[in-house]
């Protein structure tokens, strides 16, 4: 029952640096999303997938790559990290006529 | 542009009195819309949805919205609020089954004892 998982929980980079947020759901769901929040922003859409294979940009794709080559897990790659992506990243999924999101618990995410 | 708005950023209501949180879209027609809760520190709880039908819509832990088709609004509504409510609120949308949601900016939720 673990639903969605998202590691690391914490982490701090420097500029430059690379790295991949990892998102695994045991839930069968379709829908994968990543999101960002910062302080009075609310959240802000990074990435989504309706399916494995299939990726769509959302709000604010710049800086971030994604891949979803299977149904349960929705990698997000940061390419070169810089401080304007030091905020919190949730992983969300939901089933095809659901819609609604089951979050992970989130990532926090300081680049120095 | 498609959008999500919540006009308060922040509300304080005592407990025990009834709680209505604004959620106001923007979208070509009427899309899938949601309220989501989030505890201090952790992810997103869905409290509840609204895809058509009836237009009052019952979620958990006892909150209520209501979809005004005229006024483009997907108000929250609690009748009693506990002091285990405070929390931020986010109301979010979904235009199409293949598309993304988007959520509104949030309203964060004190209650004073």
């Amino acid at each position: 029952n673990a639903g969605v998982t998202q590691t690391p929980k914490f982490q701090v980079l420097k500029t430059g640096q690379s790295m991949t947020l990892q998102c695994a759901q045991d839930m069968n769901h379709e829908y994968m999303s990543w999101y960002r929040q910062d302080p009075g922003m609310g959240l802000r859409l990074i990435h989504y997938s309706v399916g494995a294979g299939i990726t769509d940009q959302g709000e604010v794709p710049n800086g971030y790559n994604v891949s979803r080559s299977t149904t349960e897990d929705f990698p997000l790659r940061l390419l070169s990290a810089a401080p304007s992506q030091t905020s919190v990243y949730f992983c969300a999924s939901s089933s095809a006529g659901n819609y609604g999101y089951t979050f992970g618990s989130g990532t926090r995410l300081t680049v120095v | 542009a498609q959008s999500v708005t919540q006009p308060d950023i922040h509300i304080t209501v005592s407990e025990g009195a009834s709680l209505e949180l604004r959620c106001n879209y923007s979208y070509g027609a009427t899309p899938y819309l949601f309220w989501y809760v989030q505890s201090p520190g952790q992810g997103l709880q869905l409290l509840l949805k609204y895809f058509s039908g009836d237009t009052l819509v019952q979620g958990i832990k006892g909150f209520e919205a209501e979809f005004k088709r005229s006024q483009s609004s997907f108000n929250l509504r609690k009748p009693s609020v506990h002091w285990s409510d405070a929390a931020e609120y986010f109301c979010a949308a979904l235009k199409t089954s293949y598309d993304k949601v988007i959520f509104g900016p949030g309203t964060s939720l004190s209650v004073i004892p």
